[in-house]
């Protein structure tokens, strides 16, 4: 069965901290896509990063980065020097044969001025 | 590139009266659209799965006749819940697949049956 586990449930930190959110998945598929999104208080949610199973290259964008790890299953996710506009509950998924996406539980981050 | 937009954001009806959600696509053409419902704190919950052309795929524990999706060209989706009743108050929100197997979402519909 495919899964996605974000154990932190809830994070607070104050600003300018860096944060990090772990995403755990399962698959016995080889070919496979992970994504991160974010959902801010709005509730639309913002497409963050798209990253194909054949890629393990770690990415950044800005104060954003990544971190894809095959080798323990992980795509964990880290915010440098925080800001309040962050706060927001962000989801990890994998996408599951070429259609549904499996969705972890979100964690909700509070950046605190 | 990639917008979704979803329209009403937010309707209050009353129970037993139908509500419709659109969702489109628009800068990009989607073959595949799907519906998710999210409860307050809680993650999105697939509903069903709408293809361009044909009969949408419901997933398990989602009652078609109730819940019903027309995907009648590459842009628009719509979801119809019939006869509203409270416990369908929730916040519903569409994604269209675009490239890359990326799946864009729209801003979501929050539905209040009284």
């Amino acid at each position: 069965a495919q899964k996605v586990t974000q154990a932190q449930t809830e994070i607070s930190v104050v600003e300018k901290e860096d944060v990090t959110l772990d995403c755990v998945y399962e698959t016995r598929d080889t070919t496979y896509y992970l994504f991160w999104y974010k959902q801010p208080p709005s509730g639309e949610l913002v497409f963050l990063i798209r990253r194909n199973s054949f890629d393990e290259q770690n990415e950044i964008s800005g104060r954003y980065s990544w971190n894809f790890q095959k080798s323990t299953s992980s795509f964990n996710f880290t915010i440098t020097a925080s800001q309040v506009v962050d706060s927001a509950v962000y989801f990890c998924a994998l996408l599951q044969g070429a259609q549904k996406l499996v969705f972890g539980q979100g964690t909700r981050l509070t950046i605190n001025p | 590139g990639a917008v979704v937009s979803q329209h009403p954001s937010r309707v209050i009806c009353k129970s037993g009266t139908s509500v419709k959600i659109e969702c489109r696509s628009l800068d990009f053409q989607a073959t595949t659209m799907f519906w998710y419902r999210q409860f307050p704190k809680q993650s999105l919950m697939l509903m069903a799965t709408s293809n361009e052309g044909s009969k949408a795929t419901y997933e398990q524990g989602v009652e078609k006749d109730k819940f019903l999706i027309n995907h009648a060209s590459l842009t628009l989706s719509t979801l119809t819940v019939t006869s509203a009743h409270p416990e369908d108050s929730s916040f519903y929100i569409c994604s269209a697949r675009g490239p890359k197997e990326t799946q864009y979402f729209g801003p979501g519909t929050r539905l209040l049956v009284l």
